[in-house]
């Protein structure tokens, strides 16, 4: 059973405008949510983060959206750049719930960004 | 900077061989983890460490094993690699989790590609 779920496979954006990816989980014991970005061939890199006691975090074009009642987060990329074309993961952390530093991932959303 | 290195990034096997993949880290992190990537399955945790010869099986053990005999190193083995797995490898390493001063953010290495023949 998948606890931490990223919808929508693949997303199509054209450069300039806004990309959005989603991402939902089951379990309420989730405390921590981070966003990693992959390029093919290559590992996945860290992006931001946002902890259950805050539903905002921004960090340059990149925002992290947190909706704690539903269950769901967003990363925002404003504008899309070309070179933000990658896989995006979803992850999620249950830190007071004994998660003992394990993370639970999405399948991830691959980004296009077009010229 | 954190830094993971990975002793290959690509790898031919014929199927049967033992394989090793080596990760390093030089963070001084305790815990250490290995994935594989494949397409439509995102990450799948394989094993994990928390600290020096210990080792936890993740959600896909199956004909794998680890050791840890220092605490920057973290080894993956296939003890006789398959064609199903044919995958991309990944090491990660983090400090120690739990409570809430912690991120639980884990760094990456840039991965190994494997292919059994």
């Amino acid at each position: 059973d998948q606890q931490v779920k990223q919808n929508s496979p693949s997303l199509s954006v054209q450069e300039g405008r806004i990309s959005i990816l989603n991402c939902d989980y089951t379990n309420s014991m989730f405390d921590y949510f981070l966003w990693y970005k992959k390029y093919p061939a290559e590992g996945p890199t860290f992006l931001i983060s946002i902890s259950s006691i805050k539903d905002k975090n921004e960090d340059g074009r990149f925002t992290v959206f947190l909706n704690k009642s539903a269950k769901h987060l967003s990363l925002h990329i404003v504008p899309s750049q070309p070179g933000d074309s990658a896989v995006y993961f979803c992850a999620a952390s249950a830190r007071y719930g004994g998660s003992q530093g394990n993370l639970i991932f999405g399948k991830g959303t691959k980004l296009s960004v077009k010229p | 900077d954190v830094k993971v290195t990975q002793s290959s990034r690509y790898l031919v096997k014929r199927t049967g061989e033992k394989v090793f993949l080596e990760c390093v880290q030089d963070m001084d992190h305790e815990n250490m983890f290995w994935y594989r990537q494949d397409p439509g399955l995102g990450l799948r945790l394989i094993y994990f460490s928390y600290d020096v010869k210990m080792k936890e099986k993740g959600d896909i053990p199956e004909g794998y094993s680890v050791s840890r005999e220092k605490k920057e190193r973290f080894s993956l083995i296939l003890e006789s690699a398959s064609t199903n797995q044919t995958s991309m490898y990944l090491c990660a390493s983090s400090f120690v989790g739990g409570g809430l001063t912690s991120t639980d953010t884990q760094y990456f290495g840039p991965g190994t590609r494997l292919t059994v023949l």
